[in-house]
């Protein structure tokens, strides 16, 4: 059983680019989650996906937005990036009994 | 809005002693809880999920406990080794699409 994997590992942009990080689910897996993780706090909710939709959204802006594929794995894209963005960025799928299962993340550094 | 509280946020013991982390949350409606573990910059692992119908969970040295009506649940390790040093996160979830709410942790050493 394949667990939850991230792309790309590191990633240094400047302000105002945009980036997409990548995310392939656990096998038998449906939905996808997104947070963001600052140094030093826990892991914020961005939004959820099931069955390609978003059904679900914590308090962050429209520019982060998100895609679903069929074979469930996911994109996380940030518009406009910000110093604030920096951050550790986590994705999980969740198994039926909603036990939510991470990846390694992927460290976003904005200069 | 759910409010996840860990105390404390950092622990230094020596090795061998058995230790509990807090974590109190303040929403009791949760479906359930999950405890993590995650060394310096990397991902989270799964350590135990609590349902919210269940008291405790229990695997190897770990074993967690849920006290909802309270708010309240711990994580309780035994016999402590230098490899559990890392960040130990508590979550919680009302079941629905909102995700996961987490505390900030607590940063365990276990000092050889």
């Amino acid at each position: 059983e394949t667990g939850v994997t991230q792309s790309p590992t590191h990633l240094i942009k400047t302000r105002g680019q945009q980036v997409t990080l990548r995310c392939s689910s656990q096998s038998g897996h449906n939905t996808v989650s997104w947070y963001q993780q600052a140094l030093g706090q826990g892991p914020q909710f961005i939004f959820q996906y099931y069955r390609e939709e978003e059904n679900g959204r914590g308090n962050f802006p429209p520019r982060f937005s998100g895609l679903q594929f069929p074979n469930y794995s996911s994109e996380l894209n940030v518009n406009a990036l910000e110093l604030d963005d920096s951050a550790l960025y986590l994705c999980a799928s969740s198994s039926r009994i909603n036990e939510q299962f991470f990846g390694p993340g992927t460290r976003l550094t904005v200069l | 809005k759910q409010e996840v509280t860990q105390i404390p946020a950092a622990l230094s013991v020596p090795e061998g002693e058995n230790l509990v982390l807090n974590c109190s949350f303040t929403d009791s409606a949760i479906y359930n809880l999950q405890w993590f573990r995650q060394d310096p910059g990397k991902g989270l692992t799964s350590l135990l999920l609590i349902q919210s119908s269940q008291r405790e969970q229990t695997s190897g040295r770990l074993n967690a406990s849920l006290d909802k009506s309270s708010g309240r649940s711990t994580l309780y390790i035994a016999a402590s080794q230098p490899g559990d040093s890392a960040t130990y996160l508590c979550a919680v979830t009302d079941g629905g699409a909102d995700g996961l709410t987490f505390g900030k942790g607590t940063h365990l050493i276990i000092q050889p």
